[in-house]
């Protein structure tokens, strides 16, 4: 069964600090995995997307790692601001469908806190 | 940002009303998507359309119906509301790059809660 799995369900963390989130994944064939941001009442916006052949990338304060040999990735956020409090989601695209068909986790509740 | 549109962000209705949630997309997209989200849950995928009078039902059944007349327009209407309705249902859409590899652009969101 094509399964994605976050931890930790929440963070707390002090302004500043940094943070690493995890995200392990069983779907398979892997096409891709993303990472969104979702603030609360808002649609997810998207962070990184990686490919196969990628094992890291980096959007500012955010850097995404990718391991397609364990099935793991991790978002790591840097020097923490109170604006990224929000939910952060892993999905997983695969590439068994023309849909590219897209494997949501719950998401990672983080908030940062002055 | 991109630009999805979804009306109304909240609605509160009573039961067996006929509702239908607006969404609407200006970046010329062929694929739209239909996403329904509960508190602390991971979205799931209720409908989709490839293109202009192409409709699928996703991986969560919901009794609920989508039109798309026209490619910038993706409507989701519920015949007769319950309150199991009650929940965040979220717009997409997306245009192909690569096999897989396309970018997923949301609306806002439409928070419903059936009484």
């Amino acid at each position: 069964k094509n399964q994605v799995e976050q931890s930790p369900q929440s963070l707390i963390i002090l302004e500043g600090k940094n943070c690493t989130l995890q995200c392990n994944y069983t779907v398979s064939p892997f096409s891709n995995l993303r990472w969104y941001k979702q603030d609360t009442g808002r649609g997810p916006v998207s962070l990184t997307i990686m490919t196969f052949s990628e094992n890291t990338k980096s959007n500012g304060r955010y850097t995404a790692t990718l391991d397609a040999d364990t099935k793991q990735s991790s978002l790591h956020i840097t020097a923490s601001q109170l604006s990224d409090s929000a939910s952060y989601i892993c999905v997983v695209s695969d590439r068994g469908s023309t849909l590219g068909r897209l494997y949501f986790g719950r998401g990672t509740q983080l908030t940062v806190w002055p | 940002e991109a630009d999805i549109y979804q009306t109304p962000r909240y609605l509160v209705i009573g039961t067996g009303k006929k509702i239908t949630l607006e969404c609407s997309q200006t970046m010329g997209h062929d694929k739209m998507y239909w996403y329904q989200q509960d508190p602390g849950m991971e979205l799931h995928l209720i409908h989709y359309s490839y293109g202009v009078n192409s409709t699928e039902k996703g991986d969560l059944s919901s009794e609920s119906t989508v039109s798309r007349i026209r490619t910038e327009h993706f409507p989701l209407t519920l015949e007769s509301a319950r309150p199991s309705h009650t929940s965040q249902y979220l717009c997409a859409s997306s245009e192909s790059v690569r096999q897989g590899a396309y970018e997923q652009y949301f609306g806002p969101g439409t928070r419903l809660t059936v009484t």
